[in-house]
């Protein structure tokens, strides 16, 4: 069966400090992999996705960015945190080419202070 | 999208009712839908999905109804229980597309 893993689970940094969250990928091989951001009480905003190693799309420019080095790893990072990234950050896949179930990671807790 | 700022639109409903949540999609084309619970402080988990050659799908206590001629999804969950309560998101995918795109979310309380 395939999982997701996510780390850290909570995170406090300091304004101005970098950033790198990780997600992988167990039991499934070429996934497409999603970062979300949620706002507490908010929704879900789609900040970046994947559908192969090196291939990156942004939904939102803005301070963060994402790499996928490895086929089931993917990260995402900042060089210099705002109080406005703050924020409940998710991971998810999807197989690839097909109509199906997106899955999420359980998320990483972010405060910026 | 536009929703994603918003705060969450609340339904509350007394233990053991049933609830009704709904959901509106705008693109003709999707052909997928799935709705997903989050509970507080976790990721988002699937509930059931239907895809759009059916109207109706059942799972345990909940069941998903789709009418495709005026765009509309709902989620119906059976004997509402304490563990219900959560934040309630519709997700609509169509072919050929890379991501999903998700509704604003509903905040489901139940009240003893």
């Amino acid at each position: 069966s395939q999982t997701i893993h996510q780390w850290p689970a909570t995170l406090v940094q300091p304004v101005g400090s970098p950033l790198s969250l990780e997600c992988t990928v167990e039991g499934t091989s070429n996934p497409n992999l999603y970062w979300y951001r949620q706002a507490a009480g908010r929704g879900l905003q789609l900040l970046f996705y994947s559908v192969g190693i090196g291939q990156i799309s942004s939904e939102v420019p803005q301070n963060l960015s994402a790499s996928r080095p490895q086929d089931r790893q993917f990260i995402l990072s900042s060089k210099k945190l705002l109080l406005s990234d703050s924020g409940f950050y998710l991971c998810a896949w999807k197989k690839q080419g097909s109509t199906d179930t997106q899955y999420f990671g359980p998320g990483t807790r972010l405060t910026v202070l | 999208g536009e929703s994603v700022g918003l705060h969450l639109p609340t339904l509350s409903v007394q233990e053991g009712d049933n609830s009704i949540i709904n959901c509106a999609y705008s693109n003709s084309a999707s052909d997928y839908f799935i709705w997903y619970k989050q509970e507080s402080g976790k990721g988002p988990q699937f509930i059931i999905d239907i895809r759009s050659n059916m109207d109706k799908r059942q799972g345990q206590r909940v069941t998903v109804l789709l009418n495709k001629t005026v765009k509309h999804l709902s989620l119906q969950i059976a004997a509402t229980q304490p563990g219900d309560s959560a934040v309630y998101f519709c997700a609509e995918n169509s072919q050929g597309a890379q991501k999903l795109v998700f509704g604003q979310g509903t905040r489901l309380t139940i009240n003893p």
